[in-house]
């Protein structure tokens, strides 16, 4: 059964914080890996990944594949009380999507 | 604003009944997905309609159904409603049939059905 968990279920830290969210998966045939910061209604994209220890970035958040351990990390230097909100992480099989419940994620000032 | 819009934002029905709930994609998005958040199980993806035809189909009950029109708004209609059918329900639209860096997802806001 395909299937993406994600770690930790909740992290709280204190702003001026790095964080990492772990996604790993087991999925029968990969197409890419997705994530999103979801707040308080829709998700928004994030980063896209399909090959493996090409890092994407975009100003402090930063996500990198490994295709081998079946696993992708989100990291946010520098966390922001903005930063607070859950994580997404979800794997396109080209047919479907299967998500992750999510990294819940608060910064505190 | 993802530019993908649900209607109605709440909605709040007793078991048994039968409610539609309304999508409509992005400017130049062909593909409609929708999706089911519940509190304890994430977002389960239930069906995706690409320019008017079914294209994937997921974890979506016998008693739920959609449809994408010639205008590329869709509907997804849950009939004969229990209580476990209460969640947010997202629409998410892509310019293809399939996702890359160019075509990713935009979600709408969802709507949040509650049966009571």
């Amino acid at each position: 059964e395909d299937k993406v968990v994600q770690s930790p279920l909740s992290l709280v830290v204190h702003e001026g914080d790095t964080v990492t969210l772990n996604c790993s998966y087991e999925v029968t045939n990969f197409r890419s890996l997705l994530w999103y910061k979801q707040e308080k209604k829709a998700p928004t994209f994030l980063f896209m990944l399909t090959s493996s220890g090409i890092e994407k970035k975009s100003g402090r958040l930063s996500s990198i594949l490994d295709k081998k351990e079946l696993f992708s990390i989100l990291n946010i230097t520098a966390t922001q009380t903005g930063d607070s909100a859950v994580y997404l992480c979800a794997v396109d099989t080209g047919n479907q999507f299967y998500f992750g419940t999510g990294t819940s994620l608060t910064v505190i000032p | 604003d993802s530019g993908v819009t649900q209607t109605p934002k709440h909605l709040i029905t007793a078991t048994g009944q039968r409610v539609t709930l309304r999508c409509s994609p992005r400017s130049g998005d062909l593909s409609v997905y929708w999706y089911q958040q519940s509190l304890d199980q994430g977002l389960q993806f239930l069906i995706q309609y690409y320019n008017g035809e079914e294209r994937a189909k997921g974890n979506i009950l016998e008693r739920f159904s959609a449809q994408q029109f010639p205008d590329l708004h869709s509907e997804l209609n849950l009939s004969s409603l229990e209580l476990g059918d209460s969640a947010l329900y997202f629409c998410a639209s892509s310019v293809g049939g399939s996702l890359s860096a160019d075509s990713p997802l935009h979600f709408g806001n969802g709507t949040r059905l509650t049966v009571t």
